[in-house]
């Protein structure tokens, strides 16, 4: 079985902050880990993946996740955020390389200006 | 370059009716995934399918089925809807079954239950 836990519902940071969405995950074998942006009224857009190698992952719009397997968490992470990161953040897990996506609950972001 | 289409974007059934929702996948895509997400939650898998098969399922009812055409467009069918079966509906499409390719969502199909 797997699992994604993003214990915040909501985040809230001031424009140009940083910001920090964490993701705890539990899954047999090695993790497929991926991060999701969903603006209102619109699917899912991926943000960025960890598979295998360095820990720290780069991904679209200035993101950033670091995996840490000890911990088993996939926190994503942007140094300074804008007004426009404002929306609803999907951590996922996936124990193989295809199949059933795992999702957290999601975490509202808020970044005021 | 085509990213993934869904139709139609919103729809009104009562229920004990039947829904029908297709899916377009991203250019050079061939695996079709489908996502139910209620409101305030995260998408919950329906199944996923490549080669015109299902080949994995969540945890739905039998009332939820689907089919890939050669094309490899989707659809998926509920039949005997109830209230319950409200939500959006997300469908995804990748690449391949062995590589972990990220999925592309489409921006869904609204449904709604009366």
């Amino acid at each position: 079985a797997q699992s994604v836990a993003q214990p915040e519902d909501q985040v809230n940071v001031a424009e140009g902050n940083p910001l920090t969405v964490k993701c705890t995950y539990s899954v047999s074998g090695n993790p497929y880990l991926f991060w999701y942006v969903q603006y209102p009224n619109r699917g899912l857009q991926f943000l960025l993946k960890y598979i295998t190698g360095d820990n720290l992952v780069k991904g679209s719009y200035g993101f950033e996740a670091e995996f840490n397997k000890s911990q088993t968490s996939f926190h994503l992470k942007k140094p300074s955020a804008l007004v426009s990161d404002s929306a609803l953040y999907f951590c996922a897990v996936r124990a193989e390389s295809w199949g059933k996506l795992q999702f957290g609950a999601g975490t509202q972001v808020v970044v005021t200006p | 370059d085509a990213g993934v289409t869904q139709s139609p974007t919103h729809l009104i059934k009562t229920r004990g009716q039947q829904v029908t929702l297709r899916c377009s996948p991203k250019s050079g895509h061939d695996t079709v995934s489908w996502y139910q997400q209620a409101l305030g939650q995260g998408p919950q898998f329906i199944f996923q399918y490549y080669e015109e098969e299902e080949r994995q399922r969540g945890n739905f009812p039998d009332r939820f089925s689907g089919h890939q055409f050669p094309n490899y467009s989707s659809e998926l069918n509920v039949n005997a809807l109830l209230l319950g079966d409200s939500a959006l509906y997300l469908c995804a499409s990748s690449l391949g079954q062995g590589f972990p390719s990220p999925l592309h969502f489409g921006n869904g199909t609204r449904l709604t239950v009366t």
